[in-house]
Order: structure tokens, then sequence, then C-alpha cells
């Protein structure tokens, strides 16, 4: 069992959907971080939870609402997304969220927007 | 701007042909440099984590060195299952302690038998 799970792996919805990623972890962390890969572009930061209060918003559409009800989930709800948004959606944990820990990594969820 | 830029964008090699890929940095104050391999459909993989100028790490075929501009992950030997993107990422404070990961563009290495 690898330490970040993430469901569903794959997730083709329309523009008007509501969907949600879950993810999981299973190392005893305190930070958990949804994290965005568009094609042809560096990974970037959206979210970062400490002990499941949001530490930052990385100016990210509202159409993407986090939700963290403790240290071991993390979910990422979407709605009324675009085209571009398409991506892999990788959730990610880290013993707490101050600078110099190791940022563990989930597969990842492969998000389509029809 | 805190920036990340990996070189080359893709590397082909033939099986046993040592090289290195290029990570070089410019950020206000770094609080660590990371190596991640991310094989296709999956998420990264933690490799090394390097703190200061100077530190070395190595793992198996790979080694990756730090200076106060860039790093380096100096693959020797390698075999066909090395090819992966290698990702760098430097770590920086975002807010109050908080760290943040800013990630360069990968390099593509591909290990040809």
């Amino acid at each position: 069992e690898t330490g970040v799970t993430q469901t569903p792996r794959h997730l083709v919805m329309g523009m008007t959907n509501k969907k949600s990623l879950k993810c999981e972890q299973h190392l005893g962390h305190n930070a958990m971080y949804w994290y965005k890969q568009s094609a042809k572009k560096p990974l970037e930061l959206m979210f970062v939870y400490s002990l499941e209060e949001r530490v930052e918003n990385n100016s990210v559409p509202s159409r993407f609402s986090p939700e963290c009800p403790n240290s071991s989930h993390l979910f990422l709800h979407l709605h009324t997304l675009q085209p571009e948004d398409s991506a892999l959606y990788l959730c990610a944990s880290s013993q707490d969220s101050s600078s110099g820990n190791t940022i563990y990594f989930g597969e990842g969820s492969w998000l389509t927007v029809v | 701007e805190d920036q990340v830029t990996q070189s080359p964008e893709a590397l082909r090699l033939q099986e046993g042909e040592s090289s290195s890929l290029n990570c070089s940095y410019t950020v206000s104050g770094l609080r660590g440099l990371f190596w991640y391999r991310q094989d296709p459909g999956k998420g990264p993989e933690f490799l090394f984590t390097l703190y200061s100028a100077g530190e070395e790490k190595e793992k198996e075929r790979l080694k990756a060195t730090l200076t106060k501009k860039e790093s380096f992950l100096h693959i020797t030997a390698p075999k066909p299952e090395d090819s992966a993107t290698y990702l760098c990422a430097v770590q920086v404070l975002y807010s109050g302690n908080t760290g943040k990961l800013i990630f360069g563009q990968g390099t593509t290495l591909q290990v040809k038998p």
C-alpha cells in the first residue's frame, strides 16, 4: 500500500458536473497538499493544509474547493470546471508544513473536462 | 521572482553512457532542494533532499550535488529502467514558516539498451 492514496485515478466530467477527488495518507503526517500538473507546465501548488486548517490558498479559482476533515484525509470538490482545468491533480503530504520537510506525492487523479 | 530551470528538456542515452542533469535556481531563500523521479501516468517519487552547498547524496546509480546556484543529478552507467522524467524542486518560505515547492519543467530521460 502506498503512503498517499488518491481516488479516482481517472475522471471525465462535463462542465456542469460536480465531482470530488479524494486523498488519504497513511504516513502519520500533519500537512497535506493539492498540486496541479498540466501538460508542458511545472507542477504548481494549489492548497496547503496543516492540522486540518488551510494554511494557504495559492490564488486558485473558487470552482476548486478543498476540504480536510482530519489530518489523514483531503478532498478537492470540483464544480463548473473549464476544459483548461484538465490536468493531473496530485495530492501530497509531509510531516508538517514548515520548510525543510520532504513532501511525498500520491499517484494522482487524471481529470478530463469535456 | 523565484525560478527553477532544468536542462536539457530531453536526454537520450545508450545503456552504460553516464551523464548529468542540471537544475539551476534563483530563489530568495533556499530551504531545501529536492529531486523526484516521475514515471508516465504516475506521481513523483522522492529521490533526494539537499540543504546546503557542497552537500552530496547517492542512491544506486544516482548522485545529487548542490552548489549555491545549481544542482546536478549524475547518472552513472544508466539502465533502461532509469528512463523517466526527473523533476527538481526548490523549497522556499511561503508564509510564516510554511514551505512551498517550486518545480522546474523536468528532464525526460530515455535510456536505450
